[in-house]
């Protein structure tokens, strides 16, 4: 069965700082995706990002970028210079050979102004 | 573009009732899936359909119904609602659903339910 943890139940940083949110799965697939889902206070599930299990490429979208780690099961998501807009409820996702997606129980992370 | 909605956007029942939540999407995407959202357990599969009439148990199917006779609606029923099924419930849909998950999965916007 597939597991993803999310060790950081909560994070808080100061406006400006870079925070990195730690995702790690446990999977017997060798073909899978990997997803991040962001969740504002307003509570919607907004899609951030998909990776598969073949492509270890390191990924940057502006002030987002994503460090996929196939030998330690990780895909862990850095926040460069954080903002108050940044704060939100993040999730990991995990999609094998099932059809559902697995997520992580959620890092809350708060941005302090 | 609407996307995929859900309602109503909150609803409050009483335990025992027959609630329906309703789903619609607009980009005739194949699959469909019933999460819910618990505080300590994140979010749960329900219940998924990978096209009209084709429907299959998730991870917390029990108490549940649902049906989809067209492809762009995915409605789920709680029979006789209880205090436990108070929860946030997100309807997503994703283009197909193959093995291998190639892919990704687009949320409504929850619906709160509240249960007394």
């Amino acid at each position: 069965a597939q597991k993803v943890t999310q060790a950081q139940t909560e994070i808080s940083v100061v406006e400006k700082e870079d925070v990195t949110l730690d995702c790690v799965y446990e999977t017997r697939d060798t073909t899978y995706y990997l997803f991040w889902y962001k969740q504002p206070p307003s509570g919607e599930l907004v899609f951030l990002i998909r990776r598969n299990s073949f492509d270890e490429q390191n990924e940057i979208s502006g002030r987002y970028s994503w460090n996929f780690q196939k030998s330690t099961s990780s895909f862990n998501f850095t926040i460069t210079a954080s903002q108050v807009v940044d704060s939100a409820v993040y999730f990991c996702a995990f999609k094998g050979s099932a059809r559902q997606l697995t997520f992580g129980s959620g890092t809350q992370l708060t941005v302090l102004p | 573009d609407a996307g995929i909605t859900q309602s109503p956007r909150y609803k409050i029942t009483e335990t025992g009732r027959q609630v329906t939540l309703m789903c619609h999407q607009t980009w005739s995407h194949s699959y469909m899936f019933w999460y819910r959202q618990d505080l300590g357990h994140g979010l749960r599969l329900i219940y998924y359909s990978a096209a009209a009439d084709i429907t299959d148990k998730g991870e917390v199917p029990d108490g549940y119904v649902v049906s989809r006779s067209k492809t762009e609606n995915f409605p789920l029923t709680l029979e006789s609602a209880t205090r436990s099924q108070t929860s946030v419930y997100f309807c997503a849909s994703s283009e197909t659903g193959t093995s291998g998950g190639t892919d990704t999965q687009y949320f409504g916007p929850g619906t709160r339910l509240t249960v007394l």
